[in-house]
């Protein structure tokens, strides 16, 4: 079955600083993968998606995402963040044949001024 | 932009009784799903929902759960005898595909079991 690591529980960074949330992945094939991120008392929203093609992939609110398949990782990037990116992100993967999505344990980020 | 709509926000419930957890999902999309979000833990699966059947669901969604749509736009979680360890948020969610489209996701009903 598929798995999804994010090492990072909490992260806090400056405000203007960049950013790298981690994401690693368990499964055999090429999975389909997804970040999305949950402000307090939010729903979940899609931040990006990587399903084939260019492993460099663009997002809502400046963020990327790079799939890396030698390392199994989809890493989340910001160059500068601002206050209003603080929230919980979440990276997941849905396998081809398979509905349900898997998600990380989310990593909470904090911006400090 | 379409989105999920959840109802109610927030639902507060004596220990054994049934709820209802509501849902709209995007009007075109054709796939839908219940996830679960106990505080602190990770969002898991609960159940996806295909052609007006079930298509996928967890260990978790067992006999005390079931779905319907009983429309053309809502799709209701039900949850029987509750217990406390049901308290959590419970996400909707639709795709127009079952891997080809990313799930579009509610803002969640948080549910409290007393």
């Amino acid at each position: 079955a598929q798995s999804v690591t994010q090492p990072d529980i909490h992260i806090t960074v400056s405000e203007g600083a960049s950013l790298e949330l981690r994401c690693n992945y368990s499964y055999g094939a090429t999975p389909y993968l997804f970040w999305y991120v949950q402000s307090p008392g939010q729903g979940l929203q899609l931040l990006l998606k990587y399903f084939s093609g260019d492993t460099l992939v663009q997002g809502i609110k400046g963020f990327e995402a790079e799939f890396k398949r030698s390392q199994s990782s989809f890493n989340l990037r910001k160059p500068s963040v601002h206050w209003s990116d603080a929230a919980e992100y979440f990276c997941a993967v849905v396998v081809f044949g398979n509905e349900k999505l898997t998600f990380g344990t989310g990593t909470r980020l904090t911006i400090i001024p | 932009e379409p989105e999920v709509t959840q109802t109610p926000s927030h639902q507060v419930t004596q220990m054994g009784q049934e709820v209802i957890l509501r849902c709209v999902p995007i009007s075109n999309h054709l796939y839908f799903y219940w996830y679960r979000q106990i505080l602190g833990q990770k969002v898991e699966f609960l159940v996806s929902f295909y052609n007006n059947e079930i298509s996928e669901k967890s260990e978790i969604f067992d006999d005390q759960f079931s779905v319907e749509r009983p429309d053309g736009s809502n799709f209701t979680l039900k949850i029987r005898s509750t217990k406390l360890e049901d308290s959590a948020m419970y996400f909707c969610a639709s795709s127009m595909d079952s891997t080809n489209q990313p799930q579009h996701f509610g803002d969640g009903t948080r549910l409290s079991i007393l």
